[in-house]
């Protein structure tokens, strides 16, 4: 595809349940971002990777959330044991280069957590 | 923690009406960016700045970088209901190499 693509694009979850966001990136970007957007605010950074490997994980709201990115391109952001608080738009981006450089962040158009 | 803060949160103008964004932070940063985020997608890319003092134009967009790189502005000219969205700056930060995202300004242009 030509841009960054996630899935589902809706999820709505009962508290307690665990639930998976994927995302796949541009291909050939080498870095992959992973952020939390909460209604009409800006963007939370949770976690990047560069290839396959995540150097900082600081930005993960809790033990709950993990991600991994298999070959270099897709990538899973899991939440288990989903808390009202979750809910959010979770937006994935993917970028040339080095994570942390001024390369272009093309962003995906999101997955809407809902947590009921 | 480095914070940016961006104004106002919320803007309602008529078509044809100035505006000007701004954003703050006490941090310095190595390039900042400004976003434009629509209903249901993610956001894109305006502009970039680097250097301190950078004034970059976009149509009717001036965006400008401060002396001391901890600042920004967005200025439109003449706004449209087309420029209605949601605008975020984005500090890329030299310690973290993290983008470090704005609040966001809502705008909306009435026709």
């Amino acid at each position: 595809g030509a841009g960054v693509s996630q899935s589902p694009s809706n999820k709505v979850t009962e508290k307690g349940k665990d639930v998976e966001l994927r995302c796949d990136p541009i291909s050939g970007h080498t870095a992959l971002y992973w952020y939390r957007q909460s209604l009409g605010q800006g963007l939370e950074f949770l976690i990047y990777f560069q290839g396959n490997s995540a150097p900082d994980k600081s930005g993960l709201p809790s033990d709950r959330f993990s991600a991994e990115r298999t070959g270099g391109s897709v990538s899973t952001l899991t939440i288990q044991r989903t808390q009202q608080e979750d809910s959010a738009v979770y937006l994935c981006a993917s970028s040339h280069g080095l994570a942390g450089s001024s390369y272009e962040q093309y962003f995906g158009p999101g997955t809407r957590l809902t947590v009921t | 923690t480095q914070l940016l803060e961006q104004s106002p949160q919320f803007l309602s103008i008529q078509e044809g009406e100035n505006l000007t964004v701004y954003c703050n932070s006490s941090s310095v940063f190595s390039s900042l960016q400004w976003y434009r985020q629509e209903p249901g997608e993610g956001p894109v890319l305006l502009v970039t700045v680097v250097t301190g003092g950078e004034v970059k134009k976009l149509k009717r967009l001036t965006f400008q970088f401060g002396d001391a790189r901890k600042d920004s502005s967005l200025h439109i000219t003449a706004a449209q209901p087309g420029d209605t969205g949601l605008y975020l700056c984005a500090g890329l930060s030299s310690n973290t190499g993290k983008l470090i995202f704005g609040q966001g300004t809502t705008l909306q242009v009435k026709p």
